[in-house]
């Protein structure tokens, strides 16, 4: 059974560039949901996705998006890149309706940096 | 907006000493998750607490679940370098779609010493 993995590891991009973040989440697990985590700061709830839908979104503007695919990997895309958008990208995926409580999975994060 | 207060932010203590991380909130939870992540790596689930005033213990490391469900703490008895990381304590939302959103709280960073 592989993890969830996420691609690239690392990407540096410059300010109103766009990026593509990749997800395979865990097999079998039809709920993925990304996170953002700054440097020395908790992870923050971007969007949730479950049968192709965004299900569920923080407090983001729209110009961060997302696609789940019929085989639950995910992409997030961010538009018009800041400064403030470096961060660790966080996919994590679970099992079941989004609903449930059952335990999230994390994969390793996308390192970016805007310059 | 739920928000977690965890404190301290920073602990740097000797191996064999003992350790509490709290993790406060005025909201109420339905369950309280709390994760290690290392350097280079996402966060990996330690335990999940449901019920008000539920205590769960994994070795070393004692969680509890405040009565109200707004609030927890991590404990960990006679600290090792290995329990060096980052510590995180995430609130799961009471219904709909808020369970699949967590909020994590800003993160305890721990180093032990040999």
């Amino acid at each position: 059974e592989t993890g969830v993995t996420q691609s690239p590891t690392h990407l540096i991009k410059t300010r109103g560039q766009q990026v593509t973040l990749r997800c395979s989440s865990q097999s079998g697990h039809n709920t993925v949901s990304w996170y953002q985590q700054a440097l020395g700061q908790g992870p923050q709830f971007i969007f949730q996705y479950y049968r192709e839908e965004e299900n569920g979104r923080g407090n983001f503007p729209p110009r961060f998006s997302g696609l789940q695919f019929p085989n639950y990997s995910s992409e997030l895309n961010v538009n018009a890149l800041e400064l403030d958008d470096s961060a660790l990208y966080l996919c994590a995926s679970r099992l079941g309706q989004p609903t449930n409580t059952g335990e999230l999975f994390f994969g390793e994060g996308s390192r970016l940096t805007v310059l | 907006t739920q928000l977690l207060e965890q404190s301290p932010q920073f602990l740097s203590i000797q191996e064999g000493e003992n350790l509490t991380v709290y993790c406060n909130s005025s909201s109420v939870f339905s369950s309280l998750q709390w994760y290690r992540q290392e350097p280079g790596e996402g966060p990996v689930l330690l335990v999940t607490v449901v019920t008000g005033g539920e205590v769960k213990k994994l070795k070393r490391l004692t969680f509890q679940f405040g009565d109200a469900r707004k609030d927890s703490s991590l404990h960990i008895t006679a600290a090792q370098p290995g329990d060096t990381g980052l510590y995180l304590c995430a609130g799961a939302g009471a219904g709909g779609t808020s369970y699949g959103k967590l909020t994590f709280g800003q993160g305890t960073i721990l180093t032990v010493h040999p």
